[in-house]
Parts: C-alpha cells; structure tokens; sequence
C-alpha cells in the first residue's frame, strides 16, 4: 500500500540547521517531493529528487534519499524565522498522483 | 513558475446549498488537474484526477454524485460540492499539471465552511 510518514513537529533555534524526515513504503515511486505550506495557504514546491539519485542540494536545502530504507530526509541550513510552516513530502506514484506525508510543523525561534 | 489560481478564497454556505470552487492555470495549459482535501492540521488526501474533456477518476471513497467535477477547458477545472454539509467543511486545493510534466503546480486553496 501507500503510506508516508513524517514526525509532527520540529523545533529548532534560528541559524541552526532543520532535518526534516519522511518514510515511505512504495518502492515504485518515481519522483520525491519536499513542499512548504504556510498557514492558510496551498503549497509551495521546494524542491525534489528523482529517485535513482542519493541526493541534491539546491541553496540551503539538501535532500538526501536513502531507497534502500524508504528514508527521505530535508535539511535546511541557516533556518530562519520565514522557514516557520509545515513541510510535506510526498511521492509521485505510476507518474500520475501524489501522495502526501503528514507534514511536518516547523517552528523556528530566536 | 506557473501560477495556479482558486476562487473563490473562502466561502461559507448554509446546509443543503450547493457550492462551486474554481481552479484556473493562467500561464500554461493544465491537461491534469487534480483535487485535494485538506483537514485541519492533516495532510492533502487526494479526491479526483481530471483531464480535460474527460471524465474525472475518483479516489476510493469520494463520492462523485456530491463532488462534481468539471474539466471543459485546459484552463479551467471546476469542483461542486452538492448539498453540503457541516463535515463538508475543509481546505479544498487543486492543483494544475502540463502536458509531459510531472511537477503539479498549487492553488492557494479555498477553504470551505458549512454552517
């Protein structure tokens, strides 16, 4: 079946780094997505790593994926305030439907 | 990017009313689009897929005679919610797909309440 999951909630000090964690269990998946929600708002697409890749950095973000485990995992480097939202991962099936993790709540204070 | 609008933002509607939500994409043509429902703190659950000038394919469980869905246009794709209800009330999203791509660009959602 298709399930992913995700820890409910993050804390971390401005300017540290976040590390964001995501399981999965559809070995088929063919891409993996990291997206931001703000509250009240739809989703902003972060990033995402095609699944034949370990991993992929883009500014302060780093996606690492580890198929083997179903682990897939985003750290933000140098979180700020502005990173406060929910994170969703989420992975593409048969090319055609996402399906979403539980999300993530990240609060970041000073 | 491309941008993926919704309308309307929010609406609030008596029991028993009917309901309809737009989804346009405005700088590209959306062959797929999809619905979303979204809970309070919980995650997006997939409703329909839809392609334009198709029927649209339901998700196990969503009832298609109460969650009309119409995609007449590569532009356009509209979702009625017939005879709401209280536990209709939600985050609705959709999102908006070209053709030969995989990434889904997001609507800012409309969040429905049903009194």
């Amino acid at each position: 079946g298709e399930d992913v999951e995700q820890s409910l909630f993050l804390s971390v000090r401005e300017g540290d780094s976040s590390v964001i964690n995501c399981t999965y269990t559809d070995s088929s998946s063919t891409y993996l997505y990291w997206y931001k929600q703000e509250p009240g708002a739809g989703l902003q697409l972060l990033t995402y790593i095609f699944s034949n890749m370990d991993m992929k950095q883009d500014q302060r973000l780093t996606v690492l994926l580890n198929k083997k485990d179903k682990h897939l995992s985003l750290r933000i480097a140098d979180t700020q305030t502005g990173d406060s939202a929910i994170y969703f991962c989420a992975e593409s099936v048969n090319t055609d439907k996402l399906i979403f993790g539980t999300g993530t709540r990240l609060q970041v204070f000073p | 990017g491309a941008v993926v609008s919704q309308h309307p933002s929010w609406v609030i509607c008596k029991s028993g009313t009917s309901v309809k939500i737009e989804c346009r994409s405005l700088d590209f043509q959306a062959t797929t689009m999809f619905w979303y429902r979204q809970f309070p703190k919980q995650s997006l659950m997939l409703m329909a897929t839809s392609n334009e000038g198709s029927k649209a394919t339901y998700e196990q469980g969503v009832e298609k005679d109460k969650f009309l869905i119409n995609h007449a246009s590569l532009t356009l794709s509209t979702l009625t919610v017939t005879s709401a209800h209280p536990e209709d009330s939600s985050f609705y999203i959709c999102s908006a797909r070209g053709l030969g791509v995989y990434e889904q660009f997001f609507g800012p959602g409309t969040r429905l309440t049903v009194l």
